[in-house]
């Protein structure tokens, strides 16, 4: 089955700059990917999601990057800012596969 | 619509007790699916369902039972709960078709003494 695996699992960052968390998957099939936001104590929210036909995708300070190739994706978040600071989930799944198969989450840290 | 609703969203149970947790979607979605969520190991799919009759499992189904006798509903059984089972508990629905997300339920927190 797909694997995803996450990194890093910890992330601070200075308000103002950017953060990168990356993700790798194991099945070629996979062709939709999604990040998820979880504020503590709260539930996962969709953010972002890049489909397998599209290298990159944005929506204001957030992109979404796909290498199909290398089997990574990425989530850059720029002008970060205190409320960014949450846990965030990426996530993959396949054609056919109605399974949603997610990284173990990085922990970001803004700080102020 | 009211999205995915979660119910309880908290309870302690006794070792060896069994309950149902409940999971309600008002937004007519075929996929519905049960994960757990615990420190450091993300969230891991308990058990699926792509429609009304159908389930499967996941990754870590032992210890649960679900069925989807309607398209709204899709509970999840603990048969004897057991300490590892301490964990938040989140339901998601999506539409059908892979190149969707999940939207998640607020969470059960469950502790089993």
């Amino acid at each position: 089955g797909e694997n995803v695996e996450q990194h890093p699992s910890t992330l601070s960052v200075q308000e103002g700059d950017s953060a990168v968390i990356k993700c790798t998957y194991s099945d070629s099939a996979s062709n939709y990917f999604p990040w998820y936001k979880q504020e503590l104590g709260k539930r996962p929210q969709l953010i972002i999601d890049i489909r397998s036909n599209v290298g990159e995708k944005k929506d204001q300070r957030i992109a979404v990057t796909l290498n199909k190739t290398a089997k990574h994706f990425s989530l850059h978040i720029t002008e970060t800012q205190p409320e960014d600071s949450a846990v965030y989930f990426c996530a993959a799944r396949s054609w056919g596969n109605e399974k949603l198969t997610f990284g173990t989450g990085t922990r970001l840290t803004i700080i102020p | 619509n009211a999205g995915v609703t979660q119910t309880p969203k908290f309870q302690v149970l006794k070792t060896g007790q069994s309950m149902t947790l409940q999971c309600a979607q008002d937004m007519n979605h075929e996929y519905m699916s049960w994960y757990r969520q615990d420190p450091g190991m993300g969230l891991r799919l308990i058990h699926y369902s792509v429609g009304a009759g159908i389930t499967d499992q996941g990754e870590v189904p032992n210890g649960y039972n679900v069925s989807r006798s309607t398209t709204e509903d899709f509970p999840l059984r603990l048969l004897s709960a057991a300490p590892s089972q301490t964990s938040v508990y989140f339901c998601a629905s999506s539409v059908g078709g892979t190149m969707y997300g999940y939207t998640f339920g607020s969470g059960t927190r469950l502790t089993v003494v």
